[in-house]
Parts: structure tokens; C-alpha cells; sequence
């Protein structure tokens, strides 16, 4: 069966540092996999996405993340973190079937 | 383009008593989902159509709560009767081609 597994509950960081958080997903087929993040009291909206091709992938706000099928994983990396990017971070599976497998998330804290 | 349109954005209500929530998808996209989220069990999805077709219903708590999609642009989720461990926030999804578009999510609160 298909698992997102997302290692660090809260990050917390120092503004302008840099900053990685975890995605390990298991799967026995091709997967697509997304980073969303979700804004106190707001909904889902995508950092970026891999669906094939480059294994490194650039998003909204200066994020990315790098494809890594030998690992599986997909840590998403931003190198120098706002304020404005404290927030909630989900990474996402699917392998195609329309039924997406969420991570429990991640608390990103930025520090002043 | 207007988004995922979702309403309410709060709902308090007594135990009991029916609850209402609606969702505008995305115009053009064939794929609605509806999620719930809670403190202690994250995002659970609840049910997802097709076409306005209900393709997996699985996750959908129990017979109180129930989904329909009259046409492409309107869905609603109903629970009745409510109940205090129904408060979560409740969230809308749209997709065309492999990305979810969320809506803002509709908080309740039963009492």
C-alpha cells in the first residue's frame, strides 16, 4: 500500500537560514508526488509538483524539491527562509489513480 | 479564474442538528473531492467524483454523513444528525489533471 511519510512534525528555523523538510513515500508503482502548503485558516494550495522528467523540481516562493527514486524520497528545500513562509507543509502521493495519499505534515517555524 | 468556492466558512450548531456544507468547483474540472481535517487524524478523505458520479465513498465516517453532485458546478455534504465529534474543518477539492485545487474549508463547531 502506498505511505507518505513526512519525519518532522514542527521545523522550527532562523529567518534567512536554510531549510529541508523530509518526504519518504513508499510505493510499488509510478508515483506522482506534490508539496502543498496550508496557511493558518486557509485551504491546500501547491508548492510544486513532479510528475516526471527533472528530478529536481521548482516551485512558488523559492522552494524546490529534488526526486529521489532510489531513496524514495522528495524533501522539499527552500535556501533562505521568510517570515511569511511559516506555515503548514504537506507532501503528497498518488500513483495516478486520483486517490491521494497526504502526509501528516510538517510545522514550519521561522524565527526573527 | 474564481477557485474552489466553498460555504459556509463557519458552521455552529447543537448536537443533532443537520448541517449543510456546499462547494463550487473549479469550472471545467471533473474531479471533486471532500476532505476533512482534524488535529488528531490530519487530512482523511471523505468521498471523490467523477463526472458527478461518486467513485469512492470509503471514507466516509457513517451513515449520517452523506455526498451528492447534482451537476458539475454544486456539490454539498450533509450530516445529520450532528454530532461533537463531527467539529473539524471541512474541505472542498477540484482537479482537471492530476493537481487538487482547495477551497478555503468550512469550519464547524457542534456543540
Amino acid at each position: 500500500a502506498q505511505s507518505v511519510t513526512q519525519l518532522d512534525s514542527q521545523v522550527p528555523v532562523f529567518e534567512e537560514a536554510p531549510v529541508e523538510l523530509r518526504c519518504n513515500y513508499s510505493s510499488s508503482v509510478s508515483v506522482y508526488l506534490f508539496w502543498y502548503v496550508q496557511y493558518p485558516n486557509q485551504g491546500l494550495q501547491l508548492l510544486l509538483k513532479y510528475l516526471s522528467g527533472s528530478t529536481l523540481v521548482k516551485g512558488i516562493n523559492g522552494f524546490e524539491a529534488e526526486f529521489n527514486k532510489s531513496q524514495t524520497s522528495f524533501h522539499l528545500r527552500k535556501p533562505s527562509v521568510h517570515i511569511s513562509d511559516t506555515a503548514e507543509y504537506f507532501c503528497v502521493a498518488t500513483s495516478g489513480t486520483y486517490k491521494y495519499i497526504f502526509g501528516t505534515g510538517t510545522r514550519l517555524k521561522v524565527l526573527a | 479564474d474564481a477557485g474552489v468556492i466553498q460555504s459556509p466558512r463557519h458552521e455552529v450548531t447543537e448536537m443533532g442538528q443537520e448541517v449543510t456544507l456546499r462547494c463550487k468547483p473549479i469550472s471545467g474540472h471533473d474531479y471533486l473531492f471532500w476532505y476533512r481535517q482534524t488535529m488528531m487524524r490530519g487530512l482523511e478523505l471523505l468521498i471523490y467524483f467523477n463526472n458527478n458520479v461518486p467513485i469512492d465513498d470509503s471514507g466516509m465516517p457513517e451513515d449520517r454523513f452523506s455526498a451528492k453532485m447534482p451537476n458539475a458546478s454544486f456539490s454539498t455534504l450533509k450530516i445529520q444528525p450532528s454530532e461533537p465529534r463531527d467539529s473539524a474543518v471541512y474541505f472542498c477539492a477540484s482537479s482537471r489533471s492530476g493537481e487538487l485545487f482547495f477551497g478555503e474549508g468550512s469550519r464547524l463547531t457542534v456543540l
